[in-house]
């Protein structure tokens, strides 16, 4: 299974970017990348994924190494609403077994006014 | 509006007491998950059903028990066997098939927290 590695917390001040950082070395051919957030005491929401290209929506970019061994989200003009956990998956798109569907602990992205 | 829907938000049990946490969805998809969190860490996979009348263990399956009689239905019993009830459960959903406009994202729900007296 592919796994991912996080930094446990990041600072940031509002309105400047944040980029966070994911290590996935192990990362299958056929696996995307996909990031997202959990504000405090909520459901996790859906930010963006991306398979080797980087990508960009309302919300984020996600830039992918050219060997897709390490990941980057940027949310480039960060609010105080920015803050919660962001987590880092790897799976297969529309997979649905259990194995590819761990969260780990994420990271604590706090942004200060 | 379409989505998952848990419920209650806030639970208490006594000891040596099941109790069961609802998660409805009505935006059709085959795949349906429940996740357990505790203060601090991620989320742990306790059972994940791909399609109706069948599901499988996740990595903490032991004290929980489910069923998925109905697609839009996925309930889990958190039974008096389970040592450390006391959590954050999550239930989500995702459109089993790739491919086409399917991103593959999980769907949450809002959670179910759940105390131990």
């Amino acid at each position: 299974d592919a796994k991912t590695t996080q930094p446990p917390s990041m600072d940031c001040a509002e309105g400047r970017a944040a980029n966070l950082p994911c290590n996935h070395s192990t990362i299958s051919g056929n696996e995307y990348v996909y990031w997202y957030r959990q504000i405090h005491s909520q459901g996790p929401q859906y930010i963006i994924h991306g398979l080797k290209n980087n990508e960009t929506n309302e919300m984020a970019s996600l830039i992918i190494t050219e060997d897709r061994k390490s990941s980057t989200l940027i949310l480039p003009h960060a609010t105080l609403r920015d803050t919660a956990v962001y987590y880092c998956i790897v799976r297969v798109a529309g997979e649905t077994s259990g194995s590819r569907l761990t969260f780990g602990e994420g990271t604590q992205l706090t942004v200060n006014p | 509006d379409g989505g998952i829907t848990q419920s209650p938000k806030y639970l208490f049990r006594k000891e040596g007491q099941n109790v069961t946490l609802s998660c409805e969805q009505n935006l059709n998809h085959d795949a349906m998950y429940w996740y357990r969190q505790d203060p601090g860490q991620g989320l742990r996979l306790i059972y994940y059903s791909q399609i109706v009348n069948d599901f499988q263990k996740g990595d903490i399956a032991e004290g929980y028990s489910v069923s998925r009689e109905k697609k839009e239905s996925f309930p889990l019993t958190v039974t008096s066997a389970q040592k450390n009830p006391t959590a954050f459960y999550l239930c989500a959903s995702s459109i089993a098939a790739t491919g086409g406009l399917n991103t593959g994202e999980l769907f949450f729900g809002e959670g179910s927290r759940l105390t131990v007296l």
